[in-house]
């Protein structure tokens, strides 16, 4: 069985572009979360989905983020326009709906902004 | 509101030695209580867990045990391997509605053991 699935693994972008990062689940997950590590720090999170839609999405820092998932399969997370403090690893993880059960990670994206 | 709280690093160790990485958790009701492992190029993997209060979890010849009265969930291991080195999280998670919840992660350590 594939596990979670991220792309790009690396990505150095200049600072005001534009990144789009991919989280593949495992299949038949309904749970989806997107976290980030900053150099040094906690791993810190992002958003929950449940299926297609936005369980919590209290850990996204500011509406230059933007977290979708197409029809409760794949998701992206957007960052428009980067800036230097978004650099980090970003990761994604699934989990059944099955509560308890355990959460499956990714390898996660570095994002570098310069 | 939550949060998770991990012994300060680098950690540095000679092969066979013992290991204890002190976590403590502040978190209202009851979490359950995570150690995740980050082995060099790969991602994070589920190492042990326990769900209650006294639950012992063990994986690989670690152990941690969730105590509630001193809010903590140290991991151990008796002696350690060079395979061992990676960086070691400590998390939590709540159930919401029944349902899973978000991890609540400390800052992690890394941990080198040398030959």
């Amino acid at each position: 069985e594939a596990g979670v699935t991220q792309f790009p693994s690396h990505s150095v972008i200049e600072k005001g572009q534009t990144v789009t990062l991919r989280c593949d689940p495992i299949s038949g997950h309904d749970n989806l979360y997107w976290y980030r590590r900053v150099m040094g720090k906690e791993i810190k999170f992002l958003l929950h989905f449940v299926k297609e839609s936005k369980q919590d999405e209290s850990g996204m820092p500011n509406n230059r983020f933007l977290a979708e998932r197409t029809g409760g399969t794949y998701s992206t997370l957007k960052v428009q326009p980067a800036e230097l403090e978004d650099s980090g690893v970003y990761f994604c993880a699934s989990s059944p709906w099955v509560r308890g059960t355990e959460a499956f990670f990714g390898q996660g994206t570095r994002l570098t902004v310069v | 509101g939550d949060s998770v709280t991990q012994m300060e690093g680098p950690v540095t160790l000679s092969e066979e030695a013992f290991l204890t990485i002190n976590c403590t958790y502040t978190a209202t009701g009851y979490p359950s209580l995570f150690w995740y492992v980050q082995y060099p190029g790969e991602g994070l993997q589920l190492l042990l867990k326990a769900t209650k209060a006294d639950d012992k979890g063990s994986n690989k010849g670690f152990e941690a045990t969730y105590r509630k009265e001193t809010t903590s969930f140290h991991l151990e291991k008796g002696s350690v391997q060079v395979s061992d080195s990676a960086v070691y999280f400590c998390a939590l998670s709540k159930a919401v509605n029944g349902a899973n919840s978000k991890l609540t992660f400390g800052k992690g350590i890394t941990l080198s053991v040398r030959p």
